[in-house]
């Protein structure tokens, strides 16, 4: 069993539907989550950073850590073309420890 | 600006040749990083450091090897040992390893074994 698990996709959307994007984990001690952005070919970008259970909330996007179900969740609202991209979760325990999801490819279409 | 950079940003290599991938940042962070990403697969973690001439092995460093003279950079060398180069290779970093801190990470460097 992997240490993150994240469906790969891809997921197609119409422009300004709601997207829900998850990871499962199994280890108990991550405390740091992280939601990156990754276009095509090029470098991760950091959109959501949570520390521990709850929400977090940054204008379209947000971001839910569930530590009782090992469950995260990225919500994109009025999701527009320029959301398409790979989005990868990451955590960690600290941070040179960083595990990451094999991202899920989201295509919005206009 | 500050930032990441990486070169080349494409890399061709022949069979039983080390390469050499650049790392640049002038974000005056401590900590940098080497991560390996595949399709279908995390990144997976090769090297990190935590400050000038110090570095540890990540989950998959056999074939890799670094260096960190400088805070600024951190230059990752792909030997001929390393049997399955081909790979998306990305450096990031964070102002340290021990705080909480994002990662930011480059545009990366695309390595191909001919």
């Amino acid at each position: 069993q992997k240490e993150v698990e994240q469906d790969p996709g891809p997921l197609s959307v119409p422009e300004g539907a709601i997207v829900s994007l998850n990871c499962t984990y199994s280890n108990s001690a991550f405390q740091y989550f992280m939601w990156y952005r990754q276009y095509s070919r090029k470098g991760p970008e950091l959109l959501m950073y949570t520390y521990s259970s709850g929400n977090k909330e940054d204008g379209r996007f947000t971001a839910q850590v569930d530590k009782s179900s090992k469950y995260i969740s990225l919500f994109i609202r009025d999701s527009q073309p320029s959301d398409s991209a790979t989005y990868l979760c990451a955590m960690s325990v600290n941070n040179n420890d960083m595990r990451f999801g094999a991202g899920t490819r989201l295509t919005v279409k206009p | 600006d500050g930032g990441i950079t990486q070169s080349p940003k494409y890399l061709f290599r022949k069979e039983g040749q080390n390469v050499t991938l650049s790392c640049e940042q002038n974000l005056n962070h401590d900590a940098m990083y080497w991560y390996r990403q595949d399709p279908g697969q995390g990144l997976r973690l090769i090297y990190y450091s935590q400050i000038v001439n110090d570095f540890q092995k990540g989950d998959i460093a056999e074939g890799y090897s670094v260096s960190r003279e400088k805070k600024e950079s951190f230059p990752l060398t792909v030997t001929s040992a390393q049997k399955n180069p081909t790979a998306f290779y990305l450096c990031a970093s964070s102002l340290s390893i021990a705080a909480p801190n994002e990662q930011f990470f480059g545009p990366g460097t695309r390595l191909t074994v001919l």
